[in-house]
């Protein structure tokens, strides 16, 4: 069975600095998808970046990034310019690349964007 | 473009009574998938629906069950309220296909078993 680990409970970072978030992941498959998640206090899961196993080249969108080393099972969340709005729960996710849709997240991380 | 919308956003039962949740799926979406998320966890795979019929089922008792309608509504039913069920159930729409990857998540239902 698929397993994702997100070994830090909480991040605060300054505003306008970068923090990184780490995940790992445990799979026999060669082909899925990796995501990254935002809960802000609305409840409401919004993705923010995902990552196909099969590409080599780290995914970016805006002043997000990821680190992903394959070998490693490792799938580490870059925030950039850090914004107060930015502040929420993030998750980590696996998805096999076929059959159930089915999405294994990790615990979460908690981010604090201090002003 | 019409999103993910889930009813009701709270409420409260007492264990051994069942509730039922509804979602209406995104615009063009085929599957839905429904989520627990214990607070202060990540969210766990229940089943999901494509095509009237579920397709994949996390570990949850039989008590947990759903329907999805022809419009790609769906419903959670449980039944025999514990509670540990308490927790926020997440919907979320896709269209199945094997490229396909994101799931469109609800704002979600806030279940309360006393």
């Amino acid at each position: 069975a698929q397993t994702v680990t997100q070994s830090q409970p909480e991040m605060s970072v300054q505003e306008a600095e970068t923090v990184t978030l780490s995940c790992t992941y445990d799979t026999s498959e060669s082909d899925y998808y990796l995501f990254w998640y935002k809960q802000p206090p609305s409840r409401q899961m919004i993705l923010v970046i995902r990552q196909e196993a099969y590409k080599q080249q780290n995914a970016t969108e805006n002043r997000f990034s990821v680190n992903f080393q394959k070998a490693a099972k490792s799938f580490s969340l870059k925030i950039s310019d850090s914004q107060l709005g930015d502040a929420a729960m993030y998750f980590c996710a696996y998805k096999p690349f076929q059959g159930a849709q089915k999405l294994v997240f990790g615990q979460g991380t908690r981010l604090t964007i201090n002003p | 473009e019409t999103g993910v919308t889930q009813s009701p956003t709270h409420l409260i039962k007492t264990r051994g009574q069942q509730v039922t949740l509804r979602c209406s799926s995104q615009s063009g979406h085929n599957t839905v998938s429904w989520y627990q998320q214990a607070l202060g966890q990540g969210p766990q795979f229940i089943f999901q629906y494509y095509r009237e019929e579920e397709n994949g089922r996390g570990n949850f008792p039989p008590r947990f069950s759903g329907l999805q309608f022809p419009n790609y509504s769906s419903e959670l039913n449980v039944n025999a309220l514990e509670l540990d069920d308490s927790a926020l159930y997440l919907c979320a729409s896709s269209l199945f296909s094997a490229s396909s990857y994101e799931q469109y998540f609800g704002p979600g239902t806030r279940l309360t078993v006393t």
